[in-house]
């Protein structure tokens, strides 16, 4: 299975901060990669796949980036519905794996 | 808009296995990939596996961690997947979430329900 390393774990932010998630692949996933905002209680939402093009009704403040190994989520000026827990997920292969999680809480 | 919802006995006893309904509104459940996915409280997301229906083709892909304990199944006349995993156990504790993969990869989860919650105790 491919395993997936995101970092922080967590991270605390003000509105209108910028913040950056980043994920790492075990192998080369090339730019198969999702990342999903899930808030508690509701359904995960996808808002970036193939690591940078952006799920249709996402936010244009969420951007992806990355190839191979490593990606990047980034978040620009933070919304208050932004607070959630981020999951990155690898689209190469099945058993699908996703990464720990970030939670981003307010500062 | 497609729309997931989860449903199922939230207590399992340890041996027994789980089952679990998730119920697709706003659209067919023929002709696309559906996965089940679960949450431990406090860890990560684990795919668990996926099904995909269109008139007498089915095909199914399990996690080979749980592979010899699931079952995934759909019934097209209910427009409803289904999710049996055998012989639980406390580590089979989690929130379980049904999801649709998009239209043009079945990797990439774009609709999902709010998950269910099954705990496994005594």
């Amino acid at each position: 299975d491919i395993q997936m390393t995101q970092s922080p774990s967590s991270v605390s932010a003000s509105i209108g901060d910028t913040v950056t998630i980043t994920c790492q692949a075990s192998q080369d996933i090339s730019s198969w990669l999702a990342w999903y905002q899930h808030k508690k209680g509701k359904a995960p939402q996808l808002l970036i796949y193939a690591a940078s093009s952006s799920q249709s009704g996402a936010p244009s403040r969420f951007s992806g980036s990355g190839s191979g190994t490593e990606f990047t989520l980034t978040i620009t000026s933070l919304q208050p519905e932004d607070f959630a827990t981020y999951y990155c997920q690898q689209a190469n292969s099945f058993p699908l794996t996703f990464g720990g999680g970030t939670k981003v809480e307010i500062k | 808009q497609v729309q997931l919802q989860e449903s199922g006995p939230g207590l399992v006893e340890p041996s027994e296995t789980l089952s679990l309904t998730c119920t697709v509104s706003g659209g067919s459940i023929s002709g696309s990939y559906w996965s089940w996915i679960r949450q431990p409280p406090g860890k990560g997301l684990e795919w668990i596996g996926y099904i995909y229906s269109s008139g007498s083709t089915k095909y199914t892909n399990y996690n080979p961690s749980l592979k010899s304990r699931v079952t995934i199944s759909v019934d097209p006349s209910k427009n409803q997947l289904s999710l049996g995993l055998s012989s639980v156990t406390a580590a089979d504790t989690a929130v379980y979430y049904c999801a649709r993969a998009t239209p043009h990869s079945k990797f990439y989860l774009d609709s999902w329900g709010q998950g269910t919650l099954v705990s496994v105790s005594s």
